[in-house]
């Protein structure tokens, strides 16, 4: 079974512009939710979706947006790049959002905003 | 909301030694617990998880934790440590579609 893909790997965009990051989960997950991981902060979750649904959502501003398609594969949009936005973005899908069922991992799509 | 303290941001053992990595939990409703590790430039790989059925969970490359609720805590061991587990692992606690990680503790194998 193939594993979570992320395109593009990397990525080098400028102050104030737009980004799409895409994920496509493992075949028959329903569950994708999306990571910054940064040096400074580690590991922070920005959102989640269920079947098309946001179901739940980091601590993160409104520049930072999901969505998720019917066939389960998800993309994030972040406007108006700041330098901070710089981070490696992980994506992982699940089974389903219980809690129980284990998160696969992307390997990440690297951002770098100049 | 759950958490999960990851202490010691670095820790470092010599090859064949006891690899130790302390995590402790925080969570008002009985939690699901994972381990996982990551590799340089990779996405995080899972080691173990914990989801009631045993205290003592079993992972991938000789891993093992044990849960322990009276002490909040879910350790990751491996008896002997091989260069090869040079990485940064992270411990995570979940509760339904929340999963949050620890600051992740780096794990350096001297030969």
């Amino acid at each position: 079974k193939a594993g979570v893909t992320q395109t593009p790997r990397y990525l080098i965009k400028t102050r104030g512009q737009q980004v799409t990051l895409s994920c496509s989960p493992i075949s028959g997950h329903r569950s994708v939710s999306w990571y910054q991981q940064t040096p400074g902060q580690g590991l922070q979750f920005l959102f989640e979706y269920f079947s098309e649904t946001q179901r739940n959502k980091g601590n993160f501003p409104g520049r930072f947006s999901g969505r998720q398609f019917s066939n389960s594969r998800s993309e994030m949009n972040v406007s108006t790049l700041e330098l901070g936005d710089s981070a490696l973005y992980l994506c992982a899908s699940s089974l389903d959002a219980s809690g129980s069922y284990e998160q696969y991992f992307g390997p990440g799509t690297r951002l770098t905003v100049t | 909301a759950q958490s999960v303290t990851q202490l010691g941001s670095h820790v470092s053992v010599s090859e064949g030694a006891l690899v130790l990595l302390r995590c402790n939990y925080s969570s008002s409703v009985p939690p699901y617990l994972f381990w996982y590790v990551q590799y340089p430039n990779q996405g995080l790989q899972l080691l173990l998880k914990y989801t009631s059925a045993a205290t003592l969970v079993k992972g991938i490359n000789g891993f093992e934790a044990e849960f322990k609720k009276s002490e909040t805590s879910f350790h990751l061991t491996k008896p002997s440590a091989h260069m090869s587990d040079a990485a940064e692992y992270f411990c995570a606690v979940s509760v339904i579609n929340d999963m949050r990680f620890g600051a992740g503790t780096r794990l350096t194998v001297k030969p």
